[in-house]
């Protein structure tokens, strides 16, 4: 099955500085990549995601990038702010009408320093 | 409701008893997935139901653990004979059906089990 690997596990960043946080993959077939955020004692909410026919996506300050051919993807945000230290997890599966299970990764703590 | 339910919010239990965790789901989601998240760690596989079809049993850690789904709506799973290792945040989510793949879970609160 899928294998998700995350790193680094925790990562320490100046505020207003920025963060990239890294995957790998090991089904080729995957075509589906969520990011998931989870504050201190919250439930994982879903902060953006990409399919496998773009290699980059945006949302304000947060952005990821997908190498299909090294699978690899990077969640990267920019210009911190205390509000992002939280634990986040990268994710894969294979999409389609039957559907499949979400791998987690095993997670990155951030923590913005003000 | 608005989003997912689960509950107990909490449960302690003594080692060899069983337990039951409840999910309800986010009305007309077809997906239903359970996680586990131990201290400090990463999301860990279940079990996954999708709609009629049968469920994907891949994660659960041993022959303890159950699951249901009854009516494609609400979901039980359960931990028989507890031990100390299955102390753990169980995390429910559920997924609309979608086209082209996309996935979004929409996690419930989670069911804080610990065991003395």
């Amino acid at each position: 099955g899928e294998n998700v690997e995350q790193h680094p596990s925790t990562l320490s960043v100046q505020e207003g500085d920025s963060a990239v946080i890294k995957c790998t993959y090991s089904d080729s077939a995957s075509n589906y990549f969520p990011w998931y955020k989870q504050e201190l004692g919250k439930r994982p909410q879903l902060i953006i995601d990409i399919r496998s026919n773009v290699g980059e996506k945006k949302d304000q300050r947060i952005a990821v990038t997908l190498n299909k051919t090294a699978k690899h993807f990077s969640l990267h945000i920019t210009e911190t702010q205390p509000e992002d230290s939280a634990v986040y997890f990268c994710a894969a599966s294979i999409g389609g009408a039957a559907g499949n299970k979400l791998t987690f990764g095993g997670g990155t703590r951030v923590l913005v320093k003000p | 409701g608005a989003g997912v339910s689960q509950s107990p919010s909490n449960k302690v239990t003594e080692k060899g008893k069983d337990v039951e965790l409840r999910c309800d789901p986010i009305s007309g989601h077809t997906a239903l997935y359970w996680y586990r998240q131990s201290l400090g760690q990463g999301l860990e596989f279940l079990i996954y139901f999708q709609g009629n079809s049968a469920p994907d049993k891949s994660g659960l850690p041993s022959d303890r653990f159950s699951a249901e789904r009854t009516g494609g709506s609400v979901s039980t799973l359960t931990i028989q004979r507890t031990q100390q290792e299955d102390s753990a945040v169980y995390l429910c989510a559920s997924s609309p059906r979608t086209s082209g793949g996309a996935k979004v879970l929409f996690f419930g609160e989670g069911s804080r089990l610990t065991v003395l």
